[in-house]
């Protein structure tokens, strides 16, 4: 069974540029999420999409950034424009069900660099 | 308010020894607890999670972490290191929000080096 992936694995584009990350998840799983590990910091929640619908965005930094889950199948993630701040580590994972204790499955990242 | 911290940023021991990563946590509620591990350039995968069972939860490659209410920890052990085992690990506290979601809140990750 194929995991959760992401594309592209690395990107880099200047400030003011727009960037745009695609998350795959495991097929069947309704629940996607978007984290973000900035320099070294915590990985920090950005958003929780349920099928297509954003259950909860608490954690998008700014209205730069826009996330999509069309047809509630893959997800994108996009930046416009991008600021040097916004450069980091971005994950997504999946899960299959609500409730308690279901696991998260995390790709393996993309590494936005912002220069 | 849910808080995690990861005591060492960088661990580093010989092949064969054993491991100790540190975790603390705090929780407002019963939490549920994880160990990710990060290899280079692989997404998280969980090595175990505590979830009000057994205290001492066994994961896998032979790693095991014990749950102590007492001392707000889950520290992530392992009796003999491996090579393969160097990696960067994350510990999580997880808590069910109204939303549904369960929110995970990450330590700030150990990289664990093993000597040869």
């Amino acid at each position: 069974e194929a995991g959760v992936t992401q594309f592209p694995s690395h990107s880099v584009i200047e400030k003011g540029q727009t960037v745009t990350l695609r998350c795959d998840p495991i097929s069947g799983h309704d629940n996607l999420y978007w984290y973000r590990r900035v320099m070294g910091k915590e990985i920090k929640f950005l958003l929780h999409f349920v099928k297509e619908s954003k259950q909860d965005e608490s954690g998008m930094p700014n209205n730069r950034f826009l996330a999509e889950r069309t047809g509630g199948t893959y997800s994108t993630l996009k930046v416009q424009p991008a600021e040097l701040e916004d450069s980091g580590v971005y994950f997504c994972a999946s899960s299959q069900a609500r409730g308690a204790h279901n696991e998260q499955f995390f790709g393996p990242g993309t590494r936005l660099t912002v220069l | 308010a849910q808080s995690v911290t990861q005591l060492d940023s960088h661990v580093s021991v010989s092949e064969g020894t054993p491991v100790l990563l540190r975790c603390n946590y705090s929780s407002s509620y019963s939490p549920s607890l994880f160990w990710y591990v990060q290899h280079p350039n692989k997404g998280l995968q969980l090595l175990l999670k505590y979830t009000s069972a057994a205290t001492l939860v066994k994961g896998i490659n032979g790693f095991e972490a014990e749950f102590k209410k007492s001392e707000t920890s889950f520290h992530l052990t392992k009796p003999s290191a491996h090579m393969s085992d160097a990696a960067e690990y994350f510990c999580v506290v997880s808590e069910l929000q109204d939303t549904g979601r369960r929110a995970l809140t990450f330590g700030s990750g150990t990289r664990l080096q093993v000597q040869p």
